[in-house]
Formats: C-alpha cells, sequence, structure tokens
C-alpha cells in the first residue's frame, strides 16, 4: 500500500518556464510534507517542506502548496533552470515518528 | 562537518557471499536510518535506530539482512548470502529531529550482486 504517490515519472519543461510536480497522499495523519531533490550517484537532498497546519510555503524559486481536503502537495519551480533537472522525491510523516514515507520520485529535465 | 559518510561507493560481489554496508552519521544526530532504492520500489525504508537501539526493522526483506550501531558514529548493514534481487542502492540517513527538516541521506553505496 503506497501512502505517498507520484504519478508522474518524468516531466519535461523549458527552461525559464514553471515546473510543477505533484504528489498525492493517502494516510490523513501526515503532519509533515517534504521534497527532496536527488541528482545522479548522489543521496537526496532535503529541499522544501511544510506542516500540515499551512497551505504554501515559499523558498526563492521554490513553492510547495498543501491542499488538505485533497491529500494532495505540489512543487512549483519558477523560473526552472536546467541545474533543477534531477529527481524529486515527495515525502511525509506523522508527528513524533521518525519514519518518512516517501514516493517514488519524479525525474525533471529541463530544457535549456 | 562532512555530512553522513557510507562506504564503499560501489560493491560488485558473487551470488553467496557476504556484503557489509558502512555508514557514519553526522555527529550528534541520534537517529540512523538505512534505505534501499531500486526502480520498482522507489526508496524503502529498511531499518532505524534511535540512540543506538534498533526501533523499526519491518522492513528489513528477509533474515539474510541484518543491521548493527555498535556505536552512535556507527552502522553496518550485512547480507548474508547476497543474492541478485538485492543489486540496489543503498543509503543511509541519519537526523536529529526528522519533523520539518526530514533526513541528511549519504551517497549511497550501489551494491551489484553477480
Amino acid at each position: 500500500d503506497q501512502q505517498v504517490k507520484q504519478n508522474s515519472p518524468s516531466l519535461s519543461v523549458q527552461e525559464g518556464r514553471i515546473s510543477i510536480l505533484n504528489c498525492d497522499y493517502t494516510n490523513s495523519m501526515f503532519d509533515y510534507f517534504l521534497w527532496y531533490k536527488k541528482y545522479p550517484a548522489e543521496g537526496p537532498t532535503f529541499l522544501i517542506s511544510i506542516s500540515s497546519i499551512k497551505d504554501k510555503n515559499e523558498d526563492g524559486r521554490f513553492t510547495v502548496f498543501l491542499n488538505k481536503s485533497a491529500k494532495h502537495l505540489s512543487l512549483h519551480i519558477v523560473p526552472s533552470q536546467p541545474g533543477d533537472s534531477a529527481v524529486y522525491f515527495c515525502a511525509a510523516s506523522v508527528r513524533g515518528s521518525e519514519k518518512l514515507v516517501f514516493g517514488k520520485g519524479t525525474k525533471l529535465t529541463v530544457n535549456p | 562537518d562532512a555530512g553522513v559518510i557510507q562506504s564503499p561507493r560501489h560493491e560488485v560481489t558473487e551470488m553467496g557471499q557476504e556484503v557489509t554496508l558502512r555508514c557514519k552519521p553526522i555527529s550528534g544526530h541520534n537517529s540512523l536510518f538505512w534505505y534501499r532504492q531500486t526502480m520498482m520500489r522507489g526508496l524503502e525504508l529498511l531499518i532505524y535506530f534511535n540512540n543506538n537501539v534498533p526501533i523499526d526493522d519491518s522492513g528489513m526483506p528477509e533474515d539474510r539482512f541484518s543491521a548493527k550501531m555498535p556505536n552512535a558514529s556507527f552502522s553496518t548493514l550485512k547480507i548474508q548470502p547476497s543474492e541478485p534481487r538485492d543489486s540496489a542502492v543503498y543509503f543511509c540517513a541519519s537526523s536529529r529531529e526528522v519533523g520539518l527538516y526530514g533526513y541528511t541521506f549519504g551517497s549511497g553505496t550501489r551494491l551489484t550482486v553477480v
């Protein structure tokens, strides 16, 4: 049973345009949602997060939106840059738990 | 801060051999996690430790897998005997407080069992 789902295995975007990566979850107990970025031959690195009490968090070019009623979150990257090309993982956890549940990832390619 | 250090980076071994993966977490982090990444299953949590004590090993696939954390600065994941289906990238991660800050991952060990 996959609690965190990223239904798009890949996404291709032109440089300068917006990238939107989506994530759905099934466990309504999740309190924290995180996005990780992963380059080839490296480990995932933390990008941005949001608490379930908020619906938006912004950090520079990256914004995460949370829609609790739809159990959906998205990561917006504006403007997209070729260096953003990577695999993006959505993850979630319950308050007080050490466990992060990851989606399978979306490979983003930003074309120059 | 050198980050989470994993060794080796690459391991190629023959089926039936014992494989040991190593991890040094970030100093001061009290939780350590072992994940496996495959194309089919994505990132799977195998086991995690808190203050050197195994808390949840429900993700360990079989008895062939074992993990130890003898002290706060070292952990091992052992596969004995190894099988071709164990081929994957194994990540170690550590954290002080998961919440909104998540984990810090190592660079991973790519294991190939032939």
